[in-house]
């Protein structure tokens, strides 16, 4: 069965700063991966996605994910981050081979951004 | 707006009792997902619909049920509600299998 998992429950970083929130997956054949975000009292909204192709994926407001196949993680980065990026932060897997491709989110990350 | 609407907001009811959230999937989805949002237990899948069939079920208990109409909305209803039911209900849509979900705002249930 597919799996990710995101070590850690809280991320804290200054603005302005580089933020990473890290996630591992555990799945067989090639990956399909997902981040969401959540901010506070609304739903998940998606941030970008590795299909196939080039490892480092772009996304929505300036987010970025780096794909690594050896290590098994697919990293979510951002270059300078901004306090609006306060937010919990979801990696998701589908489930291919299943057939549902129904995604198994993690737990989530806290991610806080300091003035 | 992420164009899936989800209603009511916020919903209180007692232990035993029965209640219905709705979702309006984003124009052109034909799949609907209801997720249960909870601290304990994470963000979990309850039950898929695809133009108004039945495609997957997850963590979905027995006293709940869904449907999707004609029109391509959905309900998700609880019943027999405990204590443990309170949490936040999602609804998500998508176009595709690989496509990302457009949640709505989800459902905050409380059962007093």
């Amino acid at each position: 069965a597919q799996s990710v998992a995101q070590p850690e429950d809280q991320v804290n970083v200054a603005e302005g700063n580089p933020l990473t929130v890290k996630c591992t997956y555990s799945v067989s054949g090639n990956p399909y991966l997902f981040w969401y975000v959540q901010y506070p009292n609304r739903g998940l909204q998606f941030l970008l996605k590795y299909i196939t192709g080039d490892n480092l994926v772009k996304g929505s407001y300036g987010f970025e994910a780096e794909f690594n196949k050896s290590q098994t993680s697919f990293h979510l980065k951002k270059p300078s981050a901004l306090v609006s990026d306060s937010a919990l932060y979801f990696c998701a897997v589908p489930d291919i081979s299943g057939g549902s491709y129904i995604p198994t989110f993690g737990r989530g990350t806290s991610l806080i951004v300091h003035p | 707006d992420s164009g899936v609407t989800q209603t009511p907001k916020h919903l209180i009811t007692a232990t035993g009792q029965r209640v219905t959230l709705r979702c309006s999937p984003r124009s052109g989805d034909l799949s609907v997902y209801w997720y249960q949002q909870s601290l304990d237990q994470g963000l979990q899948f309850l039950i898929q619909y695809y133009n108004g069939e039945e495609r997957a079920k997850g963590n979905i208990l027995e006293r709940f049920s869904a449907q999707q109409f004609p029109d391509l909305h959905s309900e998700l209803n609880l019943s027999s509600l405990e204590l443990g039911d309170s949490a936040l209900y999602f609804c998500a849509s998508s176009s595709g299998k690989l496509h990302g979900y457009t949640f709505g705002s989800g459902t905050r249930l409380t059962v007093v």
